[in-house]
């Protein structure tokens, strides 16, 4: 099925440096949520955005919906080793009934300590 | 905490048996959703719900049915498993409030083998 470019697809990093994703679509979409899942664990939801150019924060983790609704970035700060995971990005596209969600290809992060 | 369970958490099972996972969910939310995960593939859809006894068909429904007979349960039902749906399935939910109804929630997951 369709899905979102993510980039980077993975990256390593060292304790402490701050880490930047972002995920790009062709099409606008009305809201981006981010995700973590974390081996043997369901997607958790970070961040959600609902407003074009919206900045919003959670903790170390600030996501900004891109002012041409077709992007998202993601940006950890600080990193530290329970930031290891795998990163996605979703939008959901209005259908008939309901919202389809197009997910995005994920970033795999490894912090090395 | 989305206020989703789901069981069982894992399961083996052989080829040939029906199979039925449950997702319970406490948020009174109107859509729920069965999506399956495997590598190289992410998150697909595989059955839908926008309401008691509503539901409809995702990307890869084939060998999958689904009931919903109360707002707070969905179920998935595998016919006659095969060892393609050998997989992690993740029920979701959204559509609580006007402001996070485009906001889907996951669960925790169900491993099944098919042997």
């Amino acid at each position: 099925g369709q899905q979102l470019n993510q980039s980077p697809q993975s990256m390593f990093i060292q304790e402490g440096e701050d880490v930047s994703m972002n995920c790009t679509s062709s099409s606008i979409f009305n809201t981006w949520l981010w995700y973590k899942q974390d081996p043997g664990e369901g997607p958790v939801l970070l961040i959600a955005l609902y407003k074009a150019g919206e900045l919003t924060s959670n903790g170390r983790l600030t996501a900004q919906f891109g002012i041409t609704r077709k992007d998202s970035f993601l940006n950890i700060s600080a990193s530290i080793p329970s930031d290891v995971g795998i990163y996605f990005c979703a939008g959901p596209k209005a259908g008939a009934g309901t919202y389809k969600y197009i997910f995005g290809t994920g970033t795999r992060l490894k912090v090395l300590a | 905490d989305a206020g989703i369970t789901q069981s069982p958490r894992h399961k083996v099972t052989e080829t040939g048996t029906p199979v039925t996972l449950r997702c319970h969910q406490t948020e009174n939310h109107r859509y729920m959703y069965w999506y399956r995960q495997d590598p190289g593939h992410g998150l697909r859809l595989i059955h839908y719900s926008y309401g008691v006894k509503d539901t409809d068909k995702g990307e890869v429904s084939d060998g999958y049915s689904v009931s919903r007979s109360k707002t707070e349960d969905f179920l998935l039902t595998l016919e006659s498993a095969t060892s393609s749906q050998t997989s992690v399935y993740f029920c979701a939910i959204s559509g609580k409030d006007r402001l996070s109804g485009n906001t889907i929630y996951f669960g925790e997951g169900s491993w099944l083998t098919v042997v």
